[in-house]
Parts: structure tokens; sequence; C-alpha cells
């Protein structure tokens, strides 16, 4: 079945210091969207990216997605200690369905 | 309402008993999806509905599954002879239309259910 898989599982980050997550989908994706999650809450939406190659930034965040529509990264400079939850990647794999499969996660722990 | 609504935020029941769990979503939003949650683990896709119909159930475990939302508004995720493996956040999540993928997905705040 369709999988989305991301690394690392868990990072833990010095203020100040930057983040990579990185996201991989066993299928083509019709486009990607990102997800921050603080600990004990709901996912809330960041950004959606549809065109290959594509990147776009929010402020210390800066999203990509692969040529081939397969994977995405997600980069944030210069890390603060708000910036702690798990970072999720979702992608819809085409057709008409609006299935959104996510991602393993990222848990992001940034010490102060 | 403001955001998506669920209840209940927390439900404990003995294991063979049956639980349902309600979702109002953000007004005006069409789609409405249910996703499963477990610790430590990406949100699972249940089940989503385009007005009243599911337009994809493929994410429902088995039979013991099953989600209702008759007047396209207000839906109910019903779980039959719970089991402990049933134990987790129960998300439900709107957008506003589903013409096509990329649309914004609201979260609610999940239904805990833990099983015993």
């Amino acid at each position: 079945g369709q999988q989305v898989m991301q690394i690392p599982q868990y990072q833990h980050v010095q203020e100040g210091e930057d983040f990579t997550t990185y996201c991989n989908s066993s299928t083509t994706l019709s486009n990607i969207q990102w997800y921050k999650q603080r600990p004990g809450g709901h996912p809330v939406f960041l950004i959606q990216l549809v065109k290959s190659g594509e990147v776009k930034k929010q402020k210390r965040l800066t999203f990509q997605f692969g040529e081939a529509k397969k994977n995405s990264s997600l980069h944030i400079t210069a890390t603060q200690t708000t910036d702690v939850g798990t970072y999720f990647c979702a992608g819809h794999h085409g057709g008409a369905t609006n299935k959104l499969i996510f991602g393993t996660g990222t848990l992001l722990a940034v010490q102060p | 309402g403001a955001g998506v609504s669920q209840t209940p935020s927390n439900k404990v029941t003995e294991k063979g008993k049956y639980v349902e769990l309600r979702c109002d979503p953000i007004s005006g939003h069409t789609a409405l999806y249910w996703y499963r949650q477990s610790l430590g683990q990406g949100p699972e896709f249940l089940i989503y509905f385009q007005g009243t119909g599911a337009a994809d159930d493929s994410g429902l475990p088995n039979d013991r599954f099953f989600a209702v939302r008759p007047e396209g508004s207000v839906s109910t995720l019903k779980i039959q002879r719970t089991e402990r493996g049933d134990s987790a956040v129960y998300l439900c999540a709107s957008s506003l239309s589903a013409g096509g993928p990329g649309n914004t997905i609201y979260f609610g705040e999940g239904s805990w259910l833990t099983v015993v």
C-alpha cells in the first residue's frame, strides 16, 4: 500500500541550531502538506506544495517538494523552543479521492 | 462553529462495549475525515465523507468500525465490540470542499478512547 516515511524519527537540538526532516513516499504524490503537532495537541496545517521542485518559505521554515514529487523536506533555521513538536508530512496520491496519507512524523526537541 | 468540535474528549470503556464518537465540522465544510492516532504514530486514515456519502472508507480496519454522516454535517464514528487495541486518539477533520486534493484540512482536538 501507499507509505510515507519520515526521517529522523526524533531529533534533539540546541536552541539556535538548524533542523531538517525528510519525507519519502512510495508512490508519486499529487501534492504534499506539512503539519505540526504539539505534545497533547492536534495536527495543525502549515503549508501545501503542489508543483514539482517547488520551494516555499515561512519565516524560519523552508519547505521543498522533490522534482519527482515523491519526497519533500522541511528545514528550520535557528530553532527556538517554540518549535518543539512533531512534524508530519502528508500527501495525496492522486486520483479523485481526497484521502490524505500521513508520514510517520519527526519529533523535534529543542534544548534552551 | 469556529472549529472542528469532537465529543467526548475522553472515553473509557470496557472491552466488548459499543462506543460512539461525534464530530461537528466547521460550518460550510463539505468534506469530513476520520483518522486514528496511536501514541508516537502519525494519524492513520479511516474514512472520508463528501457530503452525506462515504467517498473512501478504505482505512476502516474491520467491520466493527462504521461511520455515518446522515445530513452532511455532523458525523458519528461507531465502534462495536471494542477491543483493547482500539485504544487511541480518534481525530476528526474537515475541509471546505473536495474538489480534488489540496484543500486545507482542519483537525479537531480528538477523542481519546481507552478500552480496558
